[in-house]
């Protein structure tokens, strides 16, 4: 699989501050996927970010909000803009790989936001 | 719109003996992907096993296995032997042929108990 790393890891922000939050690809990927995980819930889909062209947001994403970037096959970032404590998340990428486009996960990014 | 449902919000097993884990899920389409994920305490999600809707045989990956019933839309995962290391989030993931997105259920919390 591909190995897949985030950063940072996690962070305390302040409300109404911006963080932007790394993905790293050990291989070059043309799918990569942004997810956000709330204290206890399962994982919804923010974004597809494919390289070259605009990111596609799921419903209840915006891209002012959580803009994207996908500069190159192997990197992305998302920032979380204007930051609220319903924000505070945990929030995922991950890459689809393999003869059967498996996604697999970043170790993720807890952000908790005072 | 599909959907996908864990209805055992925790399940707990003794050390070496067997557990399943139930999940259903609704679609229309005939070409779809059906998947199990693990999310221990690290966050990290682990892709657990892959069923692809058009083989009628179970998928098998060492002790984890699947009962796919693909006319009554069941995909449970059976955890044989169970170690202390399988204590995790588990989480069933549908996802269409020809569309990438993942869609989760909201998980099952496996306790293992020495």
């Amino acid at each position: 699989s591909a190995v897949i790393s985030q950063k940072p890891s996690r962070d305390i922000c302040q409300r109404g501050t911006s963080l932007t939050i790394q993905c790293q690809v050990d291989s070059q990927v043309t799918m990569m996927f942004w997810y956000r995980q709330q204290p206890g819930q399962s994982l919804t889909l923010i974004a597809t970010a494919n390289q070259g062209s605009e990111a596609t947001y799921e419903s209840g994403f915006v891209i002012d909000k959580f803009p994207i970037s996908r500069p190159n096959l192997t990197f992305s970032t998302l920032t979380v803009s204007n930051m609220s404590p319903e924000d505070s998340s945990i929030y995922l990428c991950s890459v689809e790989w393999g003869a059967y486009n498996e996604q697999f996960f970043g170790p993720g990014t807890r952000l908790t936001v005072l | 719109a599909q959907t996908v449902t864990q209805s055992q919000p925790e399940m707990s097993v003794q050390e070496a003996e067997t557990v399943t884990l139930s999940c259903t899920y609704d679609t229309s389409e005939s070409d779809y992907y059906l998947f199990w994920y693990k999310q221990p305490p690290s966050r990290q999600m682990i892709l657990v096993i892959r069923q692809e809707a058009y083989k009628q045989q179970n998928a098998t990956e060492n002790r984890f296995s699947v009962n796919f019933q693909k006319a009554a839309k069941s995909f449970s995962l059976k955890i044989s032997d169970s170690q202390l290391g399988d204590a995790a989030m588990y989480f069933c993931a549908y996802r269409r042929g020809s569309n990438y997105k993942l869609t989760f259920g909201k998980g099952t919390l496996l306790t293992v108990n020495p």
